[in-house]
């Protein structure tokens, strides 16, 4: 069954260090999307990609980048880990605007 | 700046009893009005996908309305279930970017 998996799912690091998030998906979609959760706001986009080589800022951008270099990863990386950085964050991939996000199990990023 | 309100924050519900919450968004520059179902510990899972004005969308008991016009969506819970206790999110697509923008959610609670 095609799937989206992130990893890892827990990372404790410290400020200042640059931090990377996978995520990968075998559903073969173009649309990517990279969303932080936080205590009393809805889900707010990071970056999105619609497809390789595509890269697009999000509502919240400042801190983080995305590359794409093929169909299945997105990797999210924190350039210099901040503590209000600390967040889950779930990727998420569609076929397109119209079709519902698929969306992995989450990262729960803490920054010290 | 877009918003999209989602009411009650949250909701507590006697088993067998039925339920609805609104979404409320923005009404212009509509594309889609995406439900999604997020148990606690697991990831947003989509219901529905709505693009029409009018449109209705049934999956088992657990429906949703759309007014694309006045800008509202109305979720509906027939004869709740321990099960559906759930948040309940819902997310505006404007097309002109095709970004998802989420609401904080309605928490749904099932008293057995």
């Amino acid at each position: 069954d095609a799937e989206i998996t992130q990893s890892p799912r827990h990372k404790i690091t410290e400020t200042g260090r640059q931090v990377t998030l996978a995520c990968h998906q075998t559903w073969n979609h173009n649309n990517m999307f990279w969303y932080r959760q936080d205590l009393g706001h809805g889900l707010r986009l990071i970056h999105y990609s619609y497809g390789v080589q595509d890269t697009n800022k999000g509502e919240v951008s400042d801190g983080y980048s995305v590359s794409r270099s093929n169909t299945e990863d997105l990797p999210l990386t924190l350039e210099s880990a901040a503590s209000s950085q600390t967040s889950v964050y779930f990727c998420a991939s569609s076929e397109s605007p119209g079709q519902p996000q698929h969306f992995g199990d989450g990262t729960r990023l803490s920054i010290l | 700046i877009l918003n999209v309100e989602q009411s009650p924050q949250s909701l507590h519900v006697q088993e067998g009893d039925s339920t609805n919450f609104t979404c409320s968004f923005p009404s212009s520059n509509f594309y889609a009005l995406h439900w999604y179902r997020w148990e606690t510990a697991k990831s947003p899972e989509a219901l529905f996908v709505m693009t029409l004005n009018g449109d209705e969308k049934k999956k088992g008991r657990i429906s949703a309305t759309l007014n694309t016009k006045e800008g509202y969506s109305y979720l509906y819970i027939k004869g709740s279930q321990p099960e559906d206790s759930a948040t309940y999110l819902c997310a505006f697509m404007q097309d002109s970017n095709y970004q998802l923008i989420w609401g904080a959610g309605t928490k749904l609670i099932i008293k057995p």
